[in-house]
C-alpha cells in the first residue's frame, strides 16, 4: 500500500496560517490524496482531497508538488478549533477503502 | 438524517458477553465502512459494504466479528465473545460512491465500546 509520512505534532498560534507536510514518496499517477481531520471525542471529518492540481475550498488549501511525491494542507488563519488530529490519506484504487496513519496532531495556541 | 448515526454512543460489556453496534448511514450513500479505533491510534479499517455485500472484510480481525447490512442501508457490527482488548471507539462511514480516489466519506460519533 502506498505510504505516507506526517510529523507526530505540530505547534500553531491563532489567526496564524499552518503548513501541515505530508509526503508520499511511491505515490502512483492514480492515487487522490486526501486529507482529513478528527477533534477531539469526533469521529474524523473530510478535509479536501485532490489529484495534482492545487486544490481550494472552505476549510483549508491543498498545494501539490510537481512529482506528487509530497503535498501540504494549508489552513489559512488557525483558529483554536483548528486543534485535531490531521490526516493525509492516498487513496489507491476505487474499491479500497481510506486507511488511516497516525497522523499530526496540530496544536493552536492563543 | 443529517449525517451517520451510530448507536449506542457507549456501551459496557462483561468479557465473554456478545454485543451488537449499529449504523444508520446517509441515506442513499451506497457505500458503507466500519473502523475501530484505540487511544492515540488512527482508525484501523475492519470492513466495507457496496449494498448489501461486503467488498472488503480483510480488517476483521478475527472470526469472532461479523457485520451485516442487509438491505443495503443500516449496518450492525457483531462482536461475539467479546475481550478486554476490544475495547476502542468503533467508528462508521459511510459515502456515496464506492470508496477510493475521488470520493468523500462522512463518518458517525463512533460508538465507545468497554469491555469489564
Amino acid at each position: 500500500d502506498a505510504k505516507t509520512t506526517q510529523p507526530n505534532s505540530m505547534e500553531s498560534n491563532e489567526e496564524e496560517p499552518v503548513h501541515l507536510p505530508c509526503n508520499h514518496s511511491t505515490i502512483s499517477g492514480t492515487d487522490y490524496i486526501h486529507w482529513y481531520r478528527q477533534l477531539p471525542s469526533q469521529g474524523p471529518e473530510y478535509v479536501i482531497h485532490g489529484l495534482t492540481s492545487n486544490v481550494n475550498n472552505r476549510m483549508a488549501s491543498l498545494a501539490i508538488a510537481e512529482d506528487r511525491k509530497s503535498s501540504t494542507l494549508i489552513l489559512h488563519r488557525a483558529t483554536l478549533r483548528d486543534a485535531a488530529v490531521y490526516y493525509c490519506i492516498l487513496s489507491r484504487q476505487a474499491g479500497t477503502a481510506l486507511i488511516f496513519g497516525k497522523g499530526t496532531t496540530l496544536s493552536v495556541s492563543s | 438524517g443529517a449525517g451517520v448515526s451510530q448507536t449506542p454512543s457507549n456501551k459496557v460489556t462483561e468479557k465473554g458477553k456478545y454485543v451488537e453496534l449499529r449504523c444508520d448511514p446517509i441515506s442513499g450513500h451506497t457505500a458503507l465502512y466500519w473502523y475501530r479505533q484505540s487511544l492515540g491510534q488512527g482508525p484501523e479499517f475492519l470492513i466495507y459494504f457496496q449494498g448489501t455485500g461486503a467488498a472488503d472484510d480483510s480488517g476483521l480481525p478475527n472470526d469472532r466479528f461479523f457485520a451485516v447490512r442487509p438491505e443495503g442501508s443500516v449496518s450492525t457490527l457483531k462482536i461475539q465473545r467479546t475481550e478486554r482488548g476490544d475495547s476502542a471507539v468503533y467508528l462508521c462511514a459511510s459515502s456515496l460512491a464506492p470508496p477510493g480516489m475521488n470520493t468523500e466519506a462522512f463518518f458517525g460519533q463512533g460508538t465507545r465500546l468497554t469491555v469489564v
